[in-house]
């Protein structure tokens, strides 16, 4: 049973444009989501996070929206770089702020940003 | 400040052996936590280690045991190793025990069993 549901494996985007990174989870418990990403060779970077409370959180160019009654939550970035590609992961934690020692995460999306 | 550190990058090993895979924590973070990724998957949690105790288990059999030393690093252990096993094996400490909150990832172990 997969808790966390990224359905889209691959996404292209032409540089400058936006990118949108879809995930979906049915865990109710969970109330705690972040967004990693993952260069080949390298391990998962974090890059942020947003917990059940609220709906939107931003960094820069990377906002994350959670929408708590459709399970639903995004990554936005905004405008995107050839240097945002890669694989991007979405994770879930039961516990606010990460008080829970365990991730669930999706099986990851490939950003592909085209010059 | 030195980040998370893996050893050994690649391996390759025969079906029923046993491996030890070791990593050492980043400066200042006492939990160590495993995942397990497989191919075309995402990293899946395998065990966490605090103050050489394991701190909470995912979904593994026992045969995946581990170990932590005082100064952090931290082990882990596969036993009877199946063609299944073959993944990368990801380290991720943290500062405080029992959160996932400001986990470093290493860059993993490729373990291949044939």
């Amino acid at each position: 049973d997969q808790q966390v549901k990224q359905n889209s494996p691959s996404l292209s985007v032409q540089e400058g444009r936006i990118s949108i990174l879809n995930c979906d989870y049915t865990n109710s418990m969970f109330d705690y989501f972040l967004w990693y990403k993952k260069y080949p060779a390298e391990g998962p970077t974090f890059l942020i996070s947003i917990s059940s409370i609220k709906d939107k959180n931003e960094d820069g160019r990377f906002t994350v929206f959670l929408n708590k009654s459709a399970k639903h939550l995004s990554l936005h970035i905004v405008p995107s770089q050839p240097g945002d590609s890669a694989v991007y992961f979405c994770a879930a934690g039961v516990g606010y702020e990460g008080s829970n020692y365990k991730l669930t995460f999706g099986k990851g999306t490939l950003l592909t940003v085209n010059p | 400040e030195t980040g998370v550190t893996q050893s050994p990058t690649h391996l390759i090993k025969t079906r029923g052996q046993q491996v030890t895979l070791r990593c050492s924590s980043q400066s200042g973070h006492n939990t160590v936590s495993w995942y397990q990724q497989a191919l075309g998957q995402g990293p899946q949690f395998i065990f966490q280690y605090y103050r050489e105790e394991e701190n909470g288990r995912g979904n593994f059999p026992p045969r995946f045991s581990g170990l932590q030393f005082p100064n952090y690093s931290s082990e882990l252990n596969v036993n009877a190793l199946e063609l299944d096993d073959s993944a990368l094996y990801l380290c991720a400490s943290s500062l405080a025990a029992g959160t996932n909150y400001g986990y470093t990832f290493g860059s993993g172990t490729r373990l291949t069993v044939v």
